[in-house]
């Protein structure tokens, strides 16, 4: 089945800089790769997701890369600000032949920006 | 509008007790799901509720895991027998369609002790 595997585990940046997050998934079959962001003490929270047809997508600060070739995926977050310090979390889903499977986390990337 | 609501917040149990786990999805919401969350772990897909279909159970640990979802609507996980690795947090979502976003609820704690 599929397995995604995500790195660094935490990761420490000044207010400001650029923080990036990268997953690897082993399913060549897996179609579709959200990114969620949980706060301390709430459900995840889709922030981005990405499709296996689009190599690129972004939204304000935040932009998702796509390498099917390579079976990985990236989430980068420019100008980080304080609010931004949560635990993200990658996933991949493959498709069945037109039905979808389930969502396969990766393990999570606490992120912390300091002031 | 409401979100996923997911009740109690907390729970400690006693080993070998059994517990129930609450979930209100979205209204419309035709999709439902329960994931566990452990320490430091992402998320564990348990089950899969779509309609009035058969669930997908694929992902449930034990038999001593089962949940259903009456009417369509509100949803409940059991565990029944608990032990300490059962200690986690339990997530729901519901989505409108399998293919649409996910909406996660808050969570239950749960504590085996």
């Amino acid at each position: 089945g599929e397995n995604v595997e995500q790195h660094p585990s935490t990761l420490s940046v000044q207010e400001g800089d650029s923080a990036v997050i990268k997953c690897t998934y082993s399913d060549s079959a897996s179609n579709y790769f959200p990114w969620y962001k949980q706060e301390l003490g709430k459900g995840p929270q889709l922030i981005i997701d990405i499709r296996s047809n689009v190599g690129e997508k972004k939204d304000q600060r935040i932009a998702v890369t796509l390498n099917k070739t390579a079976k990985h995926f990236s989430l980068h977050i420019t100008e980080t600000q304080p609010e931004d310090s949560a635990v993200y979390f990658c996933a991949a889903r493959r498709n069945y032949g037109g039905s979808q499977g389930n969502l396969i986390f990766g393990k999570g990337t606490k992120l912390s920006v300091k002031p | 509008g409401a979100g996923v609501s997911q009740s109690p917040s907390n729970k400690v149990t006693e080993k070998g007790k059994d517990v129930e786990l609450r979930c209100d999805p979205i209204s419309g919401h035709t999709a439902l799901y329960w994931y566990r969350q452990s320490l430091g772990q992402g998320l564990e897909f348990l089950i899969y509720f779509q309609g009035n279909s058969a669930p997908d159970k694929s992902g449930l640990p034990s038999d001593r895991f089962s949940a259903e979802r009456t009417g369509g609507s509100v949803s409940t996980l059991t565990i029944q027998r608990t032990q300490q690795e059962d200690s986690a947090v339990y997530l729901c979502a519901s989505s409108l369609y399998r293919d649409n976003e996910q909406f996660f609820g808050p969570g239950t704690r749960l504590t085996v002790l």
